[in-house]
């Protein structure tokens, strides 16, 4: 069965700091994974996807994620924060790949402090 | 372009109420959904639908009908409005599978059952 789960609930950094978020999921097929952020009181936004090529999935706003099969992980990462990255971050599986639905992990809220 | 359009923003409904939820896009895409978003929750699937006069049930379709007779619009039924349906509604366009492309979302509707 697919799951996702989003270790941490809630996540604060510095302006400037590394941003880590933390995502691992289970499926029986070779997924795709996504990150969507929502900010306050708005949709979600596609921020970056793997479906099987790259390894390493380059997106918007100077976010990345990197898929490891072996740790069934695919983790959101950002040299540095900036202010406006203060949103909610959605770890996203599609399984079977191309299905027309997504589970969605719970959530990770991150805040920047100046 | 206006992407994925939804009305209302914000209702409050009276138990045993009905209503309608409406949704639009003007990307010509095939594919919508509609989600609920519970608080501290991922999204939850309630319907979607393929194509015109296609619609399918997701993972919480009860309580709930939808109908897709034009490409644009996919409206939600509230039939009997319970507790249980205060969410948050999120509506969704994709041109074809999710591998391909991402979801595009609307801002959403806010919905209070009391």
């Amino acid at each position: 069965a697919q799951s996702v789960t989003q270790l941490d609930s809630h996540v604060s950094v510095s302006e400037g700091t590394p941003v880590l978020l933390r995502c691992n999921y289970s499926s029986s097929y070779s997924p795709s994974l996504f990150w969507y952020v929502q900010h306050p009181n708005k949709g979600l936004q596609l921020l970056l996807k793997y479906t099987s090529a790259a390894t390493l999935v380059k997106g918007i706003n100077g976010f990345e994620a990197e898929f490891k099969k072996s740790e069934t992980s695919f983790h959101l990462t950002k040299p540095s924060a900036h202010m406006s990255d203060a949103a909610e971050y959605f770890c996203v599986v599609s399984d079977p790949p191309g299905a027309n639905n997504l589970f969605f992990g719970t959530g990770t809220r991150l805040t920047v402090i100046p | 372009n206006a992407g994925v359009t939804q009305t209302p923003k914000f209702r409050i409904l009276k138990i045993g109420q009905s209503m309608t939820l409406q949704c639009t896009q003007d990307m010509n895409h095939n594919y919508m959904y509609w989600y609920r978003q519970d608080p501290g929750m991922g999204l939850k699937l309630i319907y979607y639908s393929v194509g015109a006069g296609i619609t399918d049930k997701g993972e919480v379709p009860n309580g709930y009908n939808v109908s897709r007779s034009t490409t644009e619009d996919f409206p939600l039924r509230l039939e009997l409005a319970a507790p249980s349906q205060t969410s948050v509604y999120f509506c969704a366009s994709s041109y074809s599978t999710q591998q391909a492309h991402g979801y595009t979302f609307g801002s959403g509707t806010r919905l209070t059952v009391v």
